[in-house]
């Protein structure tokens, strides 16, 4: 099963709302990513959390961590139409021989002008 | 810098065919890394390389096998391909602890 899972799986919103997704993951981490995927094309990366932040912003994104929780959320404020996209958590976690990151299923994006 | 490159874009294969995925990066990136993506299964881990010499499997590793000669490339190897080998594939690269950089991908699929 994967480390990661986001919640909703499909999220549908209004221009100029705010779109929040979650992601909760099972063991210890080194950080989160977040990263966006434009359909068929491959994935950027938004913003990296360390397990030592508890909030970071990048622009119109506000990440949160909470590593008792094991949870992190993405917030994307005054969405636009050109947000839309997948957003996917992944967790840098140790490997045998360096660290390797897992990603999520991911959620769908839609944002309706 | 081009980045990350993969060759080919697109291929059709036959149950049983083998081939070659390439990929390359010029950013001199310790981390190498191949993921597939299958629809509603987001991106999972294949293979990945922490340097030349060095790989290790990741979730799905069965029927694939890579090496690492060069910082540089990161080919990625189907043995005997299965219709269950129909994917997307993406290489990435990065530096330790540091975000990855996708390539463009490779559409495959396994008749």
């Amino acid at each position: 099963s994967q480390q990661g899972e986001e919640d909703p799986q499909a999220l549908s919103i209004q221009e100029g709302e705010n779109a929040t997704m979650n992601c909760s993951y099972k063991t210890s981490i080194n950080n989160l990513q977040w990263y966006r995927q434009n359909s068929g094309r491959g994935l950027v990366h938004l913003i990296l959390i360390r397990s030592n932040e508890r909030e970071k912003h990048s622009g119109r994104l506000r990440v949160t961590l909470d590593t008792s929780k094991k949870s992190s959320s993405l917030l994307i404020t005054a969405s636009r139409a050109a947000d839309t996209a997948s957003y996917f958590c992944a967790t840098d976690l140790p490997g045998e021989y360096g660290n390797k990151l897992v990603f999520g299923a991911g959620t769908i994006l839609r944002v309706k002008s | 810098n081009a980045g990350v490159t993969q060759t080919p874009k697109f291929q059709v294969l036959k149950t049983g065919q083998s081939m070659t995925l390439q990929c390359a990066q010029d950013m001199n990136h310790e981390y190498m890394s191949w993921y597939r993506q299958d629809p509603g299964m987001g991106l999972r881990l294949i293979h990945y390389s922490v340097g030349a010499g060095i790989t290790d499997q990741g979730e799905v590793p069965n029927g694939y096998n890579v090496s690492r000669s060069t910082t540089e490339d990161f080919p990625l190897r189907l043995l005997s391909a299965a219709p269950s080998q129909t994917s997307v594939y993406f290489c990435a690269s990065r530096p330790s602890y540091a975000p990855e950089f996708f390539g463009p991908g490779t559409r495959l699929t396994v008749l």
